[in-house]
């Protein structure tokens, strides 16, 4: 069975410095995988997916994900923290091939420090 | 173009009661799916529809339901309301079955916050 799992439930980091969101995945079937932002009272934003085209995937506001095969692992990445990024960072997948429904992960609030 | 529209963005209902929840989609996107977020448990899947005909279901009691109507709008119901159904409910859109990668994508609305008293 397909699961997405996050590490971290909480990370911190100093604004300026690299942000580093965990995803790991397992599937039998080639995944589609996502990572959304959520900021408080609102609604899931799409920042990037992977389907299978392209290993590194840029996405909106800088951040960036490297799908990894070999560790299934879809990590989420930004350079440079800003004060704005602080929010809650969700990892999903399709189950079962490209039009199975969303699995997510436990989430991961990320806060940024001045 | 506009966003997926979940209205209305707040309720408060008794428990025992019912409530209808309603989601537009983006227009020419003919899928729809309703997800529930609470603190405990999380982000989980509901049910999906397309043209009009529930193509997946989660693990949820019959108490929930939902249905898709012509437009591709859609609304879910939430019948004799416990006090666990209190949650975000969120509707995502996508273009649907077919349509490539970009068929993936599932754009989320706003939410409905559902306080059950």
């Amino acid at each position: 069975a397909q699961s997405v799992t996050q590490l971290g439930s909480h990370v911190s980091v100093s604004e300026g410095a690299l942000v580093l969101l965990r995803c790991n995945y397992s599937s039998s079937v080639p995944p589609y995988l996502f990572w959304y932002v959520q900021y408080p009272n609102q609604g899931l934003q799409l920042l990037l997916k992977y389907t299978s085209a392209a290993t590194l995937v840029k996405g909106i506001n800088g951040f960036e994900a490297e799908f990894k095969k070999s560790e299934t692992s879809f990590h989420l990445t930004k350079p440079s923290a800003h004060m704005s990024d602080a929010a809650e960072y969700f990892c999903a997948g399709r189950r079962g091939g490209s039009q199975g429904n969303l699995i997510f992960g436990k989430g991961t609030k990320l806060s940024v420090k001045p | 173009k506009a966003g997926v529209t979940q209205t209305p963005r707040y309720l408060i209902k008794t428990r025992g009661q019912q409530v209808t929840l309603s989601c537009s989609p983006i227009s020419g996107h003919r899928s729809v799916s309703w997800y529930q977020q609470t603190p405990g448990q999380g982000l989980q899947f509901l049910f999906e529809y397309f043209s009009e005909t529930q193509r997946n279901k989660g693990n949820f009691p019959g108490r929930f339901s939902g249905r898709q109507f012509s437009n591709s709008r859609s609304e879910m119901n939430v019948s004799t309301l416990e006090l666990g159904d209190s949650a975000l409910y969120l509707c995502a859109s996508s273009l649907g079955p077919g349509q490539g990668p970009e068929g993936t994508e599932a754009f989320f609305g706003q939410g409905t916050r559902l306080t059950v008293v």
